[in-house]
Formats: structure tokens, sequence, C-alpha cells
């Protein structure tokens, strides 16, 4: 069974347009992120949820929105997308009942042509 | 100054050798620490939790020091598996916030 599942895997769209990004986590977690891993490979938290709320906001562009409908789900809506968007986007779920481990999807890696 | 520093790398080893890598963090609130593992094209994974008694798992051991504020992942005796980018992971637990090092990257050759 697939833990924290991402969809979908690879999005190559045309700079201008909206994509989405869903995220679904089976672990009983209460807590979620986005993370951006950008050619250097560093790796940034963009987003974090617990309980469905918005904790973390890292000065990222008002053009990400993410919405978690409920604990399980965080999703990651980007509009007018800009050629320095192109990355790839991990999700990831923790528990602070576990230390606060945090298990990550496969990734989408997003293409901005 | 970075939150969470990391070696710059690449560590670049014989099979068999021992290798270790440091990371060290700025904010003293910092409560729970973490080594992930990162294969190419591939999402990161635990590798291990790191305590102030230190913790072993195998071949590899972690170590933290609050006082200098680092930790530290040891591998011995490397495999050609251990190939990976290595990532300390600092949480601030009251915050909900973990901050990821810049990782490092770690070839072990024949």
């Amino acid at each position: 069974d697939t833990a924290v599942s991402q969809t979908p895997k690879y999005l190559v769209t045309q700079m201008g347009n909206d994509k989405s990004i869903k995220c679904e986590q089976n672990l009983g977690h209460d807590t979620m992120y986005w993370y951006k891993q950008d050619s250097k490979k560093f790796l940034k938290i963009m987003f974090s949820y617990n309980n469905k709320e918005l904790i973390i906001n890292e000065t990222v562009p008002n053009r990400f929105s993410p919405k978690s409908p409920d604990k399980a789900h965080l999703n990651l809506h980007i509009n007018s997308l800009e050629l320095g968007d192109s990355a790839v986007y991990f999700c990831a779920s923790s528990s602070q009942l576990e230390h606060n481990e945090q298990f990550f999807g496969p990734g989408t890696r997003l293409t901005v042509l | 100054r970075k939150e969470v520093e990391q070696d710059p790398g690449p560590f670049n080893v014989p099979e068999g050798a021992t290798v270790a890598f440091n990371c060290t963090y700025s904010n003293s609130a910092s409560q729970s620490f973490f080594w992930y593992r990162q294969d190419c094209r591939k999402e990161p994974k635990l590798l291990m939790s790191v305590y102030s008694s230190g913790n072993e798992d195998g071949r590899f051991t972690a170590q933290l020091n609050r006082a200098s504020q680092y930790i530290s992942l040891l591998i011995r005796d490397s495999k050609l598996s251990d190939s990976a980018t290595y990532l300390c992971v600092v949480t601030n637990t009251n915050a909900g916030k973990s901050t990821f090092g810049d990782g490092t990257t770690l070839t072990v050759k024949p």
C-alpha cells in the first residue's frame, strides 16, 4: 500500500497555464507538507497544514494555493505557471505522535515550457 | 547564515571506507533531528532519527551535540548501495517546522 501518493507523477505544461497536483496519505497523520526541490536539488518547504489548517507559508508567491479538504489530502493549485516553477514537488506527512518523522510521496516533476 | 548547514561534499570514497557527515543548526529551540537519504530522482526517505544519547543502526551511527548544535552521521564499511544524497533535518516541534539541509552527496566506488 502506498503511504503517501501524489498525482500526476509528471506534468508538462505551457507558461501561463493553471495546474493542480494532488496528494493523499493513508497513514493517519495530522500534518501534511508541500516541498519544492529545484534543479540544484535543494529541498525547500512551501506549506504545512495541521488538521486542515495552514501553519506554515514560506513566502511562496500567491499563485500557489494549497487546499486541504480533509486531514488525508493536501492539494496544490498553481496559477499562471512560470518557467521558474519547473521543479519536483514533494508532498509529505507526519504525526507529532511519531516524533514528526516525515514520509514523502514520490514527487511530481513539473516542467513549464 | 542558513538555519541548517551541511558539509558541501561531494564525498567520493572506496568500498569499505568509513565516512562521516556533519550538520550544524542555528535554532537552539530545535527539538527533533533526523537523517534522510535521497536517491537520484526519488523521494527522501528517513534513514534514522538522532538522539542526544546517540544511536546506532547497523553500520550507521548518528550523534547529536546540543551544546554545539550539530549532528553527525557515521557510515562504516561503505557499500556501493550507500551512494546517495544525505540530508540532515532539524525540527522545531512547537512551530511545526522542519528545515532540511542542502544535502551531501556520497559516491562509493568499487
